[in-house]
């Protein structure tokens, strides 16, 4: 079945610090890819997508890129602040009910 | 607002008792679900109906059913609470033709006692 395989947090960054949270799939047939944001004591929320290869998803500084030879879809930002402090989850929706299905997440945080 | 609401947000029940989580969406989506998400954040799908239709139920226990009145709705029945059933569950919809992903509710935190 689909699977999404993220790696194991937490992660702790001081501020102005690279991100780099890895994220590969393993799925039949052609599925989008998302990463999802979870601050503390929220709702999940959609930070960016990508819907083929080698397309690159980009958010409030947040990138990600496709990547089907690798099945990769790791998320990058060049310089975290203290307010990315949350929970990312990388996502992938296939098959014909589009079924979201969802690594493990990453706890992030950002000192100042 | 357009979003995805859920009440209500904090439920505190004893052991036994049965239990309602409300959800609604007003983006007409055509698709609705359910997560539950553990004390790890770890998130798993449990229901999914599409335009009141159930189309996803994953192996959840039979003290746990949803009904969906309409495609805006689907609620979450709860028998006979255990404590393991304490947990955040998540509503969510999404509009299946256009994948772009689901909209979340701000959920619902469960605790058993």
């Amino acid at each position: 079945g689909d699977s999404v395989t993220q790696m194991e947090g937490p992660v702790t960054l001081s501020e102005e610090a690279f991100l780099t949270i890895n994220c590969t799939y393993t799925a039949t047939g052609y599925p989008s890819l998302f990463w999802y944001v979870q601050y503390p004591g929220e709702g999940l929320q959609l930070l960016l997508k990508a819907t083929k290869a080698d397309d690159k998803g980009s958010n409030k500084g947040f990138e990600a890129t496709y990547r089907k030879e690798t099945t990769s879809f790791h998320l990058e930002k060049g310089s975290v602040q203290v307010s990315d402090s949350a929970v990312y989850f990388c996502a992938l929706s296939a098959g014909s009910a589009r079924q979201l299905t969802f690594g493990s997440g990453t706890q992030l945080t950002v000192l100042p | 607002d357009t979003a995805v609401s859920q009440t209500p947000k904090y439920l505190v029940t004893q052991m036994g008792n049965d239990k309602s989580i409300k959800c609604e969406q007003n983006l007409g989506h055509d698709t609705m679900y359910w997560y539950k998400q553990d004390s790890k954040k770890f998130l798993k799908i449990m229901f999914s109906y599409n335009n009141k239709e159930l189309i996803i139920n994953e192996t959840v226990p039979n003290r746990f059913s949803p009904k969906s009145p309409d495609k805006a709705h689907l609620n979450l029945h709860i028998n006979s609470l255990e404590l393991g059933d304490s947990a955040v569950y998540f509503c969510a919809s999404s509009q299946v033709s256009g994948n772009y992903g689901y909209t979340f509710g701000s959920g619902t935190r469960l605790t058993v006692v």
